[in-house]
């Protein structure tokens, strides 16, 4: 599976549009890049998911260039809700199963 | 979508006894998980849990220290056996909710288990 890399925190301000970027240089093929949010005391959350080029949400875009060695989730207009900590993962499917990987994650804290 | 429940939410035990975790989702899934996640930290893959079947565990995670059951396809339950102050960590259960494509599934997350080994 690949490892993935990403700042270990981040700092914004409310109204702000945050860049959060992962480098996952050994992406393997089949490989699909995964982005969770985790509030504390809660499980993580699905945010979005791509393979290449751009993904769009109601809650966020994600890049990916041609060679996807990289991805940036981008979060638009932040707000103090936003501040909890974000996942880059990369899996593919072994057993069966569409295994994940957690990284070290980034820690985004949205000021006043 | 699915929505998961974890019993208990917390508990607090002694060292050498052994505390079994419940997960319950509202629908049918294939693949359960089961993650710890210590304080501060990121998630790590305990093992995965396939209806009838055995679950399958990652390195350096084994049976007899966290037994796994699947009766059916709407719930498992994760043991902790003979715990140590070291297995204080949050536990977390997470389904797979298989796309339209190959790999391009989601995983929902139940609330998680804090356990305080004293």
């Amino acid at each position: 599976l690949a490892k993935t890399t990403q700042p270990i925190s981040m700092d914004s301000y409310e109204g702000q549009e945050v860049n959060i970027t992962c480098s996952h240089n050994n992406i393997a093929t089949n490989d699909y890049i995964t982005w969770y949010q985790q509030f504390p005391s809660q499980g993580p959350r699905f945010i979005i998911q791509g393979y290449k080029t751009k993904v769009t949400n109601e809650v966020a875009s994600l890049f990916i260039p041609a060679d996807r060695k990289s991805s940036t989730l981008s979060l638009p207009r932040v707000s103090l809700s936003d501040t909890a900590v974000y996942y880059c993962l990369v899996g593919d499917w072994m057993d069966s199963s569409y295994k994940l990987i957690f990284g070290s994650g980034t820690r985004l804290l949205v000021r006043p | 979508s699915a929505v998961i429940s974890q019993k208990p939410s917390r508990d607090i035990c002694q060292r050498g006894t052994s505390l079994t975790i419940q997960c319950q989702v509202d629908s049918q899934v294939t693949m359960m998980f089961w993650y710890r996640q210590q304080p501060g930290q990121s998630l790590t893959l305990i093992a995965t849990a396939n209806q009838g079947s055995e679950a399958t565990y990652e390195s350096g995670f084994v049976i007899d220290k966290f037994p796994i059951s699947r009766p059916n396809l709407t719930f498992s339950t994760l043991t902790v056996s003979n715990m140590s102050p070291e297995d204080s960590s949050i536990y977390l259960c997470s389904v797979e909710v298989q796309g339209r494509l190959a790999g391009d599934g989601e995983q929902y997350f139940g609330p998680g288990t804090r356990l305080t080994v004293t």
